[in-house]
């Protein structure tokens, strides 16, 4: 079984400011770990993934997220947001089976 | 362009009736999904289908169902005996590992 939980479902920041999205899943097999993005009444879209390799991974739009196993964490960085960064991210965890979990989302709120 | 085509983008049902969602995709992609979106709950996976003629239930299967005819398409019936079928209901494929979603069906019943 596979889960995954977004510790915060809500975090409001100001402009320019650092953010990070907290994500931790647990497995019992290999993962692969996404976090999206989605603006309202639309689709889902893909910031970053990691598969396997470098445990730092970097994404669309200046985000970036690192992998760390032993705290099955997957956290969600950028140095700097933007009032466009506004916006619900969902981290996601998938394995071999092709299933994938996803967290019950985060609403970033950037103010001016 | 290539994508995910959900189809259609707003739908109404009376309560008792099924209705069926349309997810398309040409990018050739062998695994899609089906997820439903409720406000806080985040993407629950209802169906999923790694090759044409083949599916799994995900976690919140009953009340729906879906085909696989072609590698193309992955249709989901929501049937009457889906409790509480409104919902944003968002289709998806796979390949290398992550998911591309469509823009979603917001189902409401009437």
């Amino acid at each position: 079984a596979q889960s995954v939980t977004q510790l915060d479902s809500q975090v409001p920041v100001f402009e320019e400011a650092p953010v990070e999205l907290r994500c931790n899943y647990s497995s019992s097999v290999s993962v692969y770990l996404f976090w999206y993005v989605q603006y309202p009444n639309q689709g889902l879209q893909l910031l970053l993934k990691y598969l396997s390799g470098s445990t730092l991974v970097k994404g669309i739009n200046g985000f970036e997220a690192e992998f760390n196993k032993s705290q099955t964490s997957f956290h969600l960085r950028k140095p700097s947001v933007h009032i466009s960064d506004t916006a619900e991210y969902f981290c996601a965890v998938g394995g071999s089976n092709y299933k994938l979990t996803f967290g019950k989302g985060t609403l970033l709120t950037v103010n001016p | 362009d290539g994508g995910i085509t959900q189809s259609p983008k707003y739908l109404f049902r009376k309560e008792g009736q099924n209705v069926t969602l349309s997810c398309e995709q040409n990018l050739n992609h062998d695994a899609m999904y089906w997820y439903r979106q409720d406000p806080g709950q985040g993407l629950r996976l209802i169906y999923y289908s790694q090759i044409v003629n083949d599916f799994q239930k995900g976690d919140i299967a009953e009340g729906y169902s879906v085909s696989r005819e072609k590698k193309e398409s992955f249709p989901l019936t929501v049937t009457s005996a889906q409790k509480n079928p409104t919902a944003f209901y968002l289709c998806a494929s796979s390949f290398g590992g992550a998911a591309f979603f469509g823009q979603g069906t917001r189902l409401t019943v009437v």
